[in-house]
């Protein structure tokens, strides 16, 4: 089975300049996160979608983060613009949601480093 | 939601059994206790899960008493292969975003 694909895996980027990060789950997973993991700390949840549906976005930062994941499968995340504090890995995650409880299913992430 | 309590660190050696104990005393009836694994430059890796009592899998064993206001991880005859991060979650049920604490980083040496 293949895992969670997350594209670019590196990203240097200058300041107010835009960047998007790329998630391709788990193949019939529903549910796709975006956690954003800050050196030093454990990854801290972005974004969550039920299939093309969004579940919780309480902790995104919407002035400058979007996310998007069309037709239910792939997901995109966007910075624009980007401050110094966005430089951090963009962790991605996927579950079959069904059951009881369920894996999350992790990404190797994306290191985002803001010049 | 339950916040976990763990040991920022610890240190080990090859052979050795490691247990690392997680807090949660504020648990909720329906919450799961949940370990996952972090080495550097990789996403989270799931552990093992349990409800209560114990638990054991062909990596890890997890040991939550009766009051589940605790549970231990415990890692067999570590290998220096087995320095990561490991976190302690409380999830709800199926499709609910996990939080992290800081986990518990383990250095294993030879």
């Amino acid at each position: 089975e293949a895992g969670v694909a997350q594209s670019p895996r590196y990203k240097i980027i200058e300041k107010r300049q835009s960047v998007a990060f790329w998630c391709n789950p788990i193949s019939g997973h529903a549910t796709l996160y975006w956690y954003q993991q800050i050196l030093g700390q454990g990854p801290k949840l972005l974004i969550q979608f039920q299939n093309n549906g969004v579940v919780d976005d309480s902790q995104l930062p919407k002035d400058r983060f979007s996310a998007e994941r069309l037709k239910g499968v792939d997901s995109t995340l966007k910075i624009q613009p980007a401050k110094l504090e966005d430089s951090a890995v963009y962790l991605c995650a996927s579950s079959t949601t069904s059951g009881t409880t369920d894996t999350q299913y992790f990404g190797p992430g994306t290191r985002l480093t803001v010049l | 939601l339950a916040k976990t309590t763990q040991p920022i660190s610890m240190d080990s050696y090859e052979g050795q059994e490691v247990n690392i104990t997680c807090s949660h005393n504020n648990i909720a009836t329906n919450d799961y206790i949940t370990w996952y694994q972090q080495f550097p430059s990789q996403g989270p890796r799931f552990i093992i899960q349990g409800y209560k009592t114990k638990v054991t899998n062909e990596v890890a064993s997890l040991f939550i008493p009766a009051d589940r206001k605790s549970s231990t991880l415990s890692l067999p005859r570590v290998s220096l292969s087995d320095t990561a991060v490991y976190y302690c979650l409380v999830a709800l049920q199926a499709g609910t975003a996990l939080i992290f604490g800081k986990g518990t980083t383990l250095s294993v040496s030879s």
